[in-house]
């Protein structure tokens, strides 16, 4: 099984800031890699998947990149609505299993 | 705009069953693979498993720490997701979200979650 991890756990941030988030995989995911955030007391939402494809209606100050292990998604210009838990996920190929990391939460310095 | 929204939850004895439900909108659900998804109080997200659509065989996936206590199962005249879980056990306390499948990899649309309680 694929295992995830996350870094930093807490990111601490003014708004307007850049968040800098960082997802790392046991072994190679390729591209296939998705980000989440979460609100508290809401549901998740998908804003990245395949790495670097925004989610639709995603603003494009959320962005993707990486490939492999390693993966990184950063928001340039943190608004207040960005403060947020953010997962990582990915899909073993067989058997089939979605795995999340550990999550990273970005809270207001 | 893809909708789904989750019922059944609520407080069940250790031991006990539940079945939980996930009504969709605004896409057409029989073509649609759909999910299951839970995160325990302060916890992160556990994905429980996956049934794909009708037109290739309605195909189970499970979690390992679910398989052959959770059963996944779909009602496409109603547009309905279901989730019968048994033998629940104090772990198994959490939020619950069904979600949509986006290229056989990713959580599409979600639902806003139906809170199970497992508690003596």
């Amino acid at each position: 099984e694929i295992v995830l991890t996350q870094s930093p756990a807490t990111l601490s941030l003014s708004p307007g800031e850049r968040a800098t988030l960082s997802c790392r995989a046991s072994e190679s995911v390729s591209t296939y890699l998705a980000w989440y955030q979460q609100k508290p007391g809401q549901a998740p939402r998908l804003i990245i998947y395949g790495a670097s494809n925004r989610a639709s209606g995603i603003p494009a100050r959320f962005s993707g990149s990486g490939s492999g292990t390693d993966f990184t998604l950063s928001i340039s210009s943190l608004e207040p609505e960005d403060f947020a838990f953010y997962y990582c996920q990915q899909r073993d190929n067989w058997p089939p299993a979605f795995t999340f990391g550990p999550g990273t939460k970005v809270d207001v310095k | 705009e893809e909708q789904l929204v989750e019922s059944g939850g609520g407080l069940v004895k250790p031991g006990g069953s539940l079945r939980l439900s996930c009504a969709a909108s605004g896409f057409t659900f029989s073509n649609a693979w759909m999910n299951w998804v839970r995160q325990a109080p302060g916890k992160g997200l556990e994905w429980l498993g996956r049934i794909k659509s009708r037109v290739v065989g309605e195909t189970l996936d499970y979690a390992a720490p679910v398989k052959g206590r959770f059963t996944i199962s779909r009602d496409d005249s109603k547009n309905t997701l279901y989730l019968q879980m048994n033998s629940l056990n104090i772990e198994d306390t959490a939020m619950y979200y069904c979600t949509t499948d986006l290229q056989e990899r990713y959580f599409g649309a979600w639902g806003q979650g139906t809170l199970v309680t497992v508690s003596s």
